[in-house]
């Protein structure tokens, strides 16, 4: 079946710190990739996306590269801030036409200043 | 232009009672969803919309029924809650436009806390 994981959390890093998030994922077919991130007592919004290997997805500084040859999504940013303390959600989606996402289990990040 | 909205916010049943969760959407969206989210396992797909009058069961469907009469509504019923179903639910629907899909995103809702005693 089509499963995400990630890595245990809770995170906690300080302020610039270099951020890596591992996601690896197994699928049939050629799966889209997605990074949701949900803030504090609100629901999930899109941070980035690839839709097939070798993709690069970027926003607000974060990056994921699509590595199809090792399944996996990583989520990196090059200097936190303490606003990027939320819990960050990998994701999958294999069927074009609903998108149903399948989703990892979330990983807390805590940036302490 | 709210984007998605649920009501209600908090709900604590007791186990065997009913209610309905709503989901509005003021985007014009095709697709709705329905989410759970429990603590370490992320968020698992309930049912979802690919129109008004169409419903379909996702991961975790059962002791669950949506109803989608408007194309901006998606409700969600439990018919006799179970202290399993104690959870928080997502709504969201799906923007999908342009070229081989170069927009395709879902807004999610606020979110709906239910605890089943």
């Amino acid at each position: 079946g089509n499963s995400v994981t990630q890595m245990e959390g809770p995170v906690t890093l300080s302020e610039e710190a270099f951020l890596t998030i591992n996601c690896t994922y197994t699928a049939t077919g050629y799966p889209s990739l997605f990074w949701y991130v949900q803030y504090p007592g609100e629901g999930l919004q899109l941070l980035l996306k690839a839709t097939k290997a070798d993709d690069k997805g970027s926003n607000k500084g974060f990056e994921a590269t699509y590595r199809k040859e090792t399944t996996s999504f990583h989520l990196e940013k090059g200097s936190v801030q303490v606003s990027d303390s939320a819990v960050y959600f990998c994701a999958l989606s294999v069927i074009q036409g609903a998108q149903k996402l399948v989703f990892g289990q979330g990983t807390r990040l805590t940036i302490n200043p | 232009n709210a984007g998605v909205t649920q009501t209600p916010k908090f709900r604590v049943l007791k186990t065997g009672q009913s209610m309905t969760l709503l989901c509005a959407q003021d985007m014009n969206h095709e697709y709705m969803y329905w989410y759970r989210q429990d603590p370490g396992m992320g968020l698992r797909l309930i049912h979802y919309s690919v129109g008004e009058g169409t419903t379909a069961k996702g991961e975790v469907p059962d002791g669950y029924n949506v109803s989608r009469l408007k194309k901006q509504n998606f409700l969600l019923g439990l018919e006799s809650a179970a202290p399993s179903q104690t959870s928080v639910y997502f709504c969201a629907s799906r923007e999908v436009k342009g070229p081989r899909f170069s927009t395709d995103t879902q807004y999610f809702g606020p979110g709906t806390r239910l605890t089943v005693l």
